[in-house]
């Protein structure tokens, strides 16, 4: 049973289209997040959900938008795409909002190429 | 803010050697640390971490990290690695009553080699 799954695993597409990842987890947990990892392997926040609320964004393009439709779900949406959004995007959970001791778990990535 | 450094960028070790893992974080409150492995093409997962008390932690696969204050390190070592080890390793902090952010260092390469 997979804890946290995203779907597509590998997405290439063409500079200027607009894409969607989803992310699922089964563990019952309150908090969700997106991650970006670069080429260099430097991993960053970029939004965290709790409950499907937004809680935080770390200045991110508005190209990007998270939807959460259930506590469960997050899913990013990336308009326009451009070269350098290039990298492999995470998704993770965590049990509960402000748990800055809780563990997150991650998703196997999805890997984005715009070309 | 929190920031986290990992000198070594890849640590090449011969199987069943010692190996250490830097890590230096800076923050201007108390943090929580976490060692997080990447195996390749996969995600994240959590190696152990510290959240307070004993500062030596044991965590999962014979790992081990050492939480010290004084130098703000939080080291991670051990004492006789595998193959199986070869991966990507990540220090990250987050603030005590920061909420959920975790900030991650840049990595360090472990490559594990007979």
């Amino acid at each position: 049973d997979t804890a946290v799954s995203q779907t597509p695993k590998y997405l290439v597409t063409q500079m200027g289209n607009d894409k969607s990842i989803k992310c699922e987890q089964n563990l019952g947990h309150d908090t969700m997040y997106w991650y970006k990892q670069d080429s260099k392997k430097f991993l960053k926040i970029m939004f965290s959900y709790n409950n499907k609320e937004l809680i935080i964004n770390e200045t991110v393009p508005n190209r990007f938008s998270p939807k959460s439709p259930d506590k469960a779900h997050l899913n990013l949406h990336i308009n326009s795409l451009e070269l350098g959004d290039s990298a492999v995007y995470f998704c993770a959970s965590s049990h509960r909002q402000g748990g800055s001791t809780d563990t997150q778990y991650f998703g196997p990535g999805t890997r984005l190429t715009v070309l | 803010a929190q920031s986290v450094t990992q000198l070594d960028s890849q640590v090449p070790v011969f199987e069943e050697a010692p190996v250490e893992l830097r890590c230096n974080y800076s923050s201007s409150v108390s943090v929580y640390l976490f060692w997080y492995v990447q195996y390749p093409n996969q995600g994240l997962q959590l190696l152990l971490k510290y959240l307070s008390g004993s500062t030596l932690v044991k965590g999962i696969n014979g790992f081990e990290a050492e939480f010290n204050k004084s130098q703000t390190s939080f080291h991670l070592r051990k004492p006789s690695v595998h193959i199986s080890d070869t991966a990507e390793y990540f220090c990250a902090v987050s603030r005590t009553g920061g909420g959920n952010k975790l900030t991650f260092g840049t990595g360090t390469q472990l490559k594990v080699e007979l």
